[in-house]
């Protein structure tokens, strides 16, 4: 079955840790995307992709890392963990140019960092 | 940029009660779509609106595109406990960065059994 998948679920990790959020998804999209949600609240867009080698930073400024180099998948990277990067990570994709069906999104990745 | 406007911010209401939500923005959007998210889990799609004026219902949601095609309602009929969750609304354009879903910040729903 075509789907997202993100691991781990649940992360915590100690200050200055280096750390990768890893996103696959099976449905050939094109496009990804990483977005940071603090409990109950609004989805911040950090990274998103347009294709292999193709990454761009989004409308929240993040220390986070990300690259593109297979079409399935789009890891995230935080070469240094903080405690302020506590939060939700949330993968996502969507299709080719015009379709404009939305995102399917993981299930997200929940990092505490101590 | 472009900015949502998505209202109510929360709602904790009775089950068996109706529940109405809705999205603003300054700007039109070609697309709008309702996404559901249960605690601890990424967003799921639960309707998809094309066209201005178009009307859309999936079980006991109803949706409808705004006219103007700069805002979207939501409605839920006879709410049970497991609707609890957090609604987002999405405009989406054609093109580059512009075909980026647009979210609004959220309506959280409780439902009191």
């Amino acid at each position: 079955e075509a789907d997202i998948y993100q691991t781990p679920r649940y992360l915590v990790i100690g200050t200055g840790k280096k750390i990768t959020l890893e996103c696959s998804q099976t449905m050939g999209h094109d496009k990804m995307y990483w977005y940071q949600q603090d409990p109950g609240m609004e989805l911040h867009l950090i990274h998103y992709s347009y294709g292999v080698n193709s990454t761009e930073k989004g409308d929240l400024s993040s220390e986070s890392t990300v690259s593109r180099i297979r079409t399935e998948h789009f890891p995230l990277t935080l070469e240094s963990a903080r405690p302020s990067h506590t939060s939700q990570y949330l993968c996502a994709s969507s299709g080719t140019y015009g379709s404009l069906r939305g995102y399917t999104f993981g299930s997200g990745t929940r990092l505490t960092v101590v | 940029g472009q900015q949502l406007n998505q209202s109510p911010q929360s709602m904790f209401i009775q089950e068996g009660e109706d529940v109405s939500m809705n999205c603003t923005s300054s700007s039109i959007f070609n697309t709008w779509l309702w996404y559901k998210q249960d605690p601890g889990e990424g967003p799921v799609l639960l309707i998809a609106l094309y066209k201005a004026g178009e009307l859309t219902s999936n079980g006991r949601l109803t949706a409808q595109f705004g006219i103007t095609r700069k805002d979207s309602f939501l409605n839920i009929s006879a709410s049970i406990p497991s609707d609890v969750g957090i609604y987002f609304c999405a405009g989406q354009n054609y093109g580059g960065s512009q075909g980026n879903l647009i979210f609004g910040k959220g309506t959280k729903l409780s439902v009191k059994p």
